[in-house]
């Protein structure tokens, strides 16, 4: 039962475009959604959050947007960078307190 | 201010070996999460604690795992009799409270042989 799911498993960009990523999620009850960002042998880095009665939030060249009625959010980055090239988690949290994680998408930025 | 740190980074087991997952949270941080990930998959859930109480354990293994989080010093992972199938990354995570960000330690790879 994969309540957050990220669908496509990798996602190669041309440095300078927008990057967008997508997360599809099944559980209404998730108050909160967080994007994080994973180097390999490294542990996630907390990159951006929108709650759940917001449907955007900016944050430089990051932007989330969360579409409910859809129980789908993505996340802008422009211009992507090549630093930005690592593994992006999509994450629903809520009052438990634990967060359930996507399986990630491998952002590539080419120079 | 010192982030999230875990140790070992590296860890090998024999079969039938026990292994100990040690997390330290970030300063003022009382909860902390225990996360387990396995090659080409994303991160899952295991364990929820909070200062010597287990809030969610439902994704824990039931046999050979356990978790505390004493009132002194780190969150320890216990994995009693590691098998190959045990072999991954552990990661674990602190916050200040429930609903803010989780901040992440390095992680620990396990690697049963």
């Amino acid at each position: 039962d994969q309540q957050v799911k990220q669908n496509s498993p990798s996602l190669s960009v041309q440095e300078g475009r927008i990057s967008i990523l997508n997360c599809d999620y099944t559980n209404s009850m998730f108050d909160y959604f967080l994007w994080y960002k994973k180097y390999p042998a490294e542990g996630p880095t907390f990159l951006i959050s929108i709650s759940s009665i917001k449907d955007k939030n900016e944050d430089g060249r990051f932007t989330v947007f969360l579409n409910k009625s859809a129980k789908h959010l993505s996340l802008h980055i422009v211009p992507s960078q090549p630093g930005d090239s690592a593994v992006y988690f999509c994450a629903g949290g809520g009052s438990q307190g634990n967060l359930i994680f996507g399986k990630g998408t491998k952002l590539s930025v080419k120079p | 201010n010192a982030g999230v740190m875990q140790n070992p980074r590296h860890l090998v087991r024999r079969r039938g070996q026990e292994a100990r997952l040690r997390c330290s949270p970030m300063k003022g941080h009382s909860h902390v999460y225990w996360y387990r990930q396995l090659p080409e998959e994303g991160l899952k859930f295991m364990v929820y604690l909070q200062k010597e109480n287990i809030i969610d354990e439902s994704g824990m293994p039931k046999e050979r795992f356990s978790a505390e989080f004493p009132k002194e010093g780190p969150s320890i992972l216990r994995i009693q009799q590691v098998v190959r199938g045990d072999s991954a990354a552990y990661f674990c995570a602190s916050s200040q409270t429930v609903n803010t960000e989780a901040f992440f330690g390095q992680g620990t790879r396990l690697t049963v042989v």
